[in-house]
């Protein structure tokens, strides 16, 4: 089983659609949670942390369960520049940053 | 503030031919990670320097790939020789936060290219 599993997406979603992915991590110890965003060809930035009672910014929100060891990311109204790959990236052993194949997002008009 | 700066962009060498990609991260960032995204597949951790040691280096994938640190500041990953198999992005990031609680902030990568 891989350490990070993300749905193999892509997505693609009407401009203003809410879209939601999951990302299953096999470590039960990871204490820490991030989501990435990548465009294309460029490099992994942070988009928000995942936090133990859920958190928003602006139009993401993110939860994670720690029973069922997966956290979510949930987009609303999705914009044209919303489309990129979703990153999931979990504690790993040694503290490590674990990250996920990733989902790709296409927003269309 | 200067983001983390990767040299080359790309680079295309031949099979058995040797490669060294540098990668100068935010100053004041003890911890340096290098990572290698392989053509449809995920991020895979290679290394991690906390200043100019190597803290973890399970990623490395043979001896054929040699990480340096000196001095803590830049870091250098010579592939020698380079297979067709080592072609990916091979991206630097760095984090001032020790154990890993925060942002890593990530270079553009180096393109290899191995034919």
């Amino acid at each position: 089983r891989k350490e990070v599993e993300q749905d193999p997406g892509p997505f693609n979603v009407p401009e203003g659609a809410t879209v939601a992915f999951n990302c299953t991590y096999s470590n039960s110890a990871s204490q820490s949670f991030f989501w990435y965003r990548q465009d294309c060809r460029k490099e992994p930035k942070l988009l928000m942390s995942v936090y133990s009672s859920g958190n928003e910014d602006g139009r993401f929100t993110a939860q994670l369960n720690r029973a069922s060891q997966y956290i979510s990311l949930l987009i609303r109204d999705s914009k044209l520049s919303d489309s990129a790959t979703y990153l999931c990236v979990v504690e790993g052993g040694s503290y490590i940053p674990t990250f996920g194949r990733g989902t790709s997002l296409i927003v269309h008009p | 503030e200067a983001g983390v700066t990767q040299f080359p962009s790309h680079s295309v060498i031949e099979k058995g031919q040797t490669v060294t990609l540098r990668c100068d991260p935010i100053s004041g960032h003890d911890n340096l990670y290098w990572y290698r995204r392989v053509m449809g597949k995920e991020i895979k951790f290679l290394l991690h320097f906390v200043k100019e040691s190597k803290q973890d280096e399970s990623g490395m994938p043979n001896n054929r790939f040699l990480a340096e640190r000196t001095g803590g500041t830049y870091s250098t990953l010579k592939v020698q020789p380079a297979e067709l198999e080592d072609s990916g992005v091979y991206f630097c990031a760095s984090s001032q936060v020790e154990g890993w609680a925060g942002e890593l902030f990530f270079g553009e990568g180096s393109r290899l290219t191995v034919l």
